[in-house]
């Protein structure tokens, strides 16, 4: 149990270009999803943390307009990132938890995000 | 945020042999976890460890919560050449789903 499905798995595209990352909860709800980054060689730094209806909460130095989170439902949140960049190429790694008592969070396979 | 270090850095042994690594911090943490990630994946939670002085295992995998709770460590037993990948810590500052740091993590190379 607990998988957490991310499409697509990696995604190469123009300077300027808009890329949406899905992550879904494939056997249970998850009230909060959360998105991560990570660098070649680095760990993971949390992005922001999705909430089922209502707006994302992002980490210091996360711009919100640029990472657009969307979680429409119990078992989806998206990840837009808007006009990327070089610098936005990363890997990126959406997480989620069961709604009720304190579970680890399961994470996806993650996106290999390339601007060129 | 939340600094957790973990040492060593990258570790390389011969299979077979046992792995001990460790993670630390200044900071308290609830909850404790252990993860493993394979290139170009997600990372698979291991062990999770909910409570100060926790020992707990997974197969050949050993995790404990450190009593002050600012530290635990992970052993493997007779590594095996799958073990490879690079594993992380991770703590929760509080009991829940949010709030979760990561470690700097440790490189695990097996060699036949």
């Amino acid at each position: 149990g607990a998988v957490v499905s991310q499409h697509p798995s990696r995604v190469i595209c123009k300077s300027g270009t808009s890329v949406k990352i899905e992550c879904r909860s494939l056997d249970f709800q998850a009230t909060t999803m959360f998105w991560y980054r990570q660098f070649p060689k680095q760990s993971l730094m949390l992005m922001a943390t999705s909430n089922e209806g209502s707006k994302a909460t992002y980490e210091q130095g996360v711009e919100k307009d640029k990472f657009l989170i969307n979680h429409a439902s119990l078992t989806l949140s998206t990840l837009t990132v808007t006009s990327a960049h070089p610098e936005d190429s990363s890997f990126y790694i959406c997480s989620a938890s069961r709604v009720g008592e304190s579970q680890p969070q399961h994470f996806g396979d993650g996106t290999r995000l390339s601007i060129l | 945020g939340q600094q957790l270090n973990q040492s060593p850095q990258s570790m390389f042994i011969q299979e077979g042999e046992d792995v001990s690594m460790n993670c630390t911090s200044s900071s308290i943490f609830n909850t404790w976890l252990w993860y493993k990630q394979d290139p170009g994946e997600g990372p698979v939670l291991l062990i999770a460890l909910y409570k100060a002085g926790e020992l707990t295992s997974n197969g050949r995998l050993t995790a404990q919560f450190g009593i002050t709770r600012k530290d635990s460590f992970l052993n493997i037993s007779a590594s095996i050449p799958s073990d490879v990948g690079i594993y992380f810590c991770a703590g929760l500052t509080q009991t829940g789903a949010n709030n979760l740091f990561f470690g700097t993590g440790t490189r695990l190379t097996v060699i036949p």
